[in-house]
């Protein structure tokens, strides 16, 4: 199975702040990489697919980035609503696999 | 609207069996893989595999094959989730996702709100 890595398992960070979560795979993924986000007692909710390709209705303040085994998540100046855990996924091959996920606190 | 809607929250004994839907709503149904997801207490998210409701096809997780199984009934737009013999550590939140694919980039647009289940003694 391909493992995902994210670093920081969390962070707190201010309203207005620039945040950036990494995710590494084991092996190779190409851009094979989706961004969800969850909040507490909530199903995840998409935000990126191809690694850096925005899903519809998802706030320009997210963006994506990388290739191969390296691979970004920024969000440019957070806001009250983006408090929550962020997972990496990859779609290059199954079994998919999750990072262990990133928990955005408020500081 | 597309949507997925699970079944409600289950509380078993260890040993007992179990089936939770999955029935979607506002698309072609057998159009897209359904995926189900795991949610253990506290925990990440792990992909337990998809089903193909066109054909029944399944893809499990090695992790999870022969633990559980998928089906669907493509009458009712509904796919399910089962177990033959619960165990304690299957104590979790069960998503279902409806899986999408552009340009061969496949990613979860859809998901259920979770089913929660809980097996103890």
């Amino acid at each position: 199975d391909i493992q995902m890595t994210q670093s920081p398992s969390s962070l707190s960070a201010s309203v207005g702040d620039r945040v950036t979560i990494t995710c590494r795979a084991s092996q190779s993924i190409s851009s094979d990489l989706n961004w969800y986000q969850q909040k507490p007692g909530k199903a995840p909710k998409y935000l990126i697919y191809a690694a850096s390709t925005l899903l519809s209705g998802v706030p320009s303040r997210f963006s994506g980035s990388g290739s191969g085994t390296d691979f970004t998540l920024t969000i440019s100046s957070l806001q009250p609503e983006d408090f929550a855990t962020y997972y990496c996924q990859q779609s290059y091959t199954t079994p998919w696999t999750f990072g262990q996920g990133t928990k955005v606190e408020i500081k | 609207e597309v949507q997925l809607e699970q079944s409600g929250a289950e509380v078993k004994k260890p040993g007992e069996s179990l089936r939770i839907s999955c029935q979607g709503s506002g698309y072609s149904f057998t159009s897209d893989f359904i995926n189900w997801v795991r949610q253990m207490p506290g925990g990440g998210l792990e992909w337990m595999g998809r089903i193909d409701p066109s054909d029944s096809y399944t893809n499990y997780s090695p992790s999870f094959q022969g633990h559980v199984s998928m089906s669907v009934d493509k009458s009712i737009s509904t796919a399910y989730l089962q177990w033959s013999s619960l165990q304690a550590s299957d104590t979790a939140i069960y998503y279902c996702a409806r899986q999408q694919v552009v340009n061969h980039y496949y990613y979860m647009d859809v998901w259920g709100k979770g089913t929660s289940v809980t097996v103890s003694s």
